[in-house]
């Protein structure tokens, strides 16, 4: 998965509690992203982060937020979840340069709000 | 509003069949399109499209980009049962901070 982990793999938590998923990665790249997959719309821009402390929003940023304090982390925050939020979360990385339009994609975190 | 439809949502095939997946875009200030396969994890790419009419191969697939009529088409040839997977396409646009919007995704189903 192009040196990128996620976890948890899986989670399952309450409606109203916070949840961070983290995606780590060994690459050195500049971008990270965050998508979430639901059934029928493929993937959506959550977050993104073009450099360390450099964040902006996707098209489906509310009720996320996300930080980035170090080049290989990039930290996704559901400050208090709801069940709308149940999806698959995928982070992403791309590299800069020519081939700086290729994301390549974590394992995915499956989590469930219940 | 930038959009991408793929189409068709499902196709079910025999191994050995061709397949032909379509993804029509309207997107300002084009720059990219990119096609994923999506089995049951994560998206792994297969191919970038910048320039139109250059086609992209890799093996038994192919892929081919209309910038006037505003299409792409992926082509799988010789099918195998490996082959089933979702489908992406996804396009980047100028200025978007290399924000990719992707289709809803073709499910391919290869059949033995």
């Amino acid at each position: 998965d192009a040196g990128i982990t996620q976890s948890p793999r899986h989670k399952v938590t309450e409606t109203g509690t916070p949840v961070t998923l983290r995606c780590h990665q060994t690459e050195n790249h500049r971008y990270m992203y965050w998508y979430r997959q639901d059934p029928g719309h493929g993937l959506r821009l959550i977050h993104y982060s073009y450099g360390v402390k450099d964040t902006d929003k996707g098209e489906v940023s509310d009720g996320y937020s996300v930080s980035r304090s170090k080049t290989e982390d990039f930290l996704l925050t559901l400050e208090s979840a709801t069940s709308s939020q149940t999806s698959v979360y995928f982070c992403a990385i791309s590299e800069d340069g020519n081939r700086g339009n290729i994301q390549y994609f974590g394992a995915g975190t499956r989590l469930s709000v219940l | 509003e930038d959009k991408v439809v793929q189409s068709p949502l499902s196709l079910v095939v025999h191994e050995g069949d061709t397949v032909t997946l379509n993804c029509s875009y309207e997107v300002t200030n084009f720059r990219s399109l990119l096609w994923y396969k999506q089995e049951k994890k994560a998206p792994t790419f297969l191919f970038m499209l910048t320039s139109s009419g250059i086609e992209k191969k890799s093996g038994r697939l192919s892929s081919i980009l209309d910038k006037k009529e505003l299409f792409s088409i992926l082509n799988i040839t010789a099918t195998q049962t490996g082959d089933s997977a979702v489908y992406l396409c996804a396009f980047i646009s100028s200025g978007s901070a290399r924000q990719l919007t992707f289709g809803s995704g073709t499910q391919l189903t290869v059949l033995p």
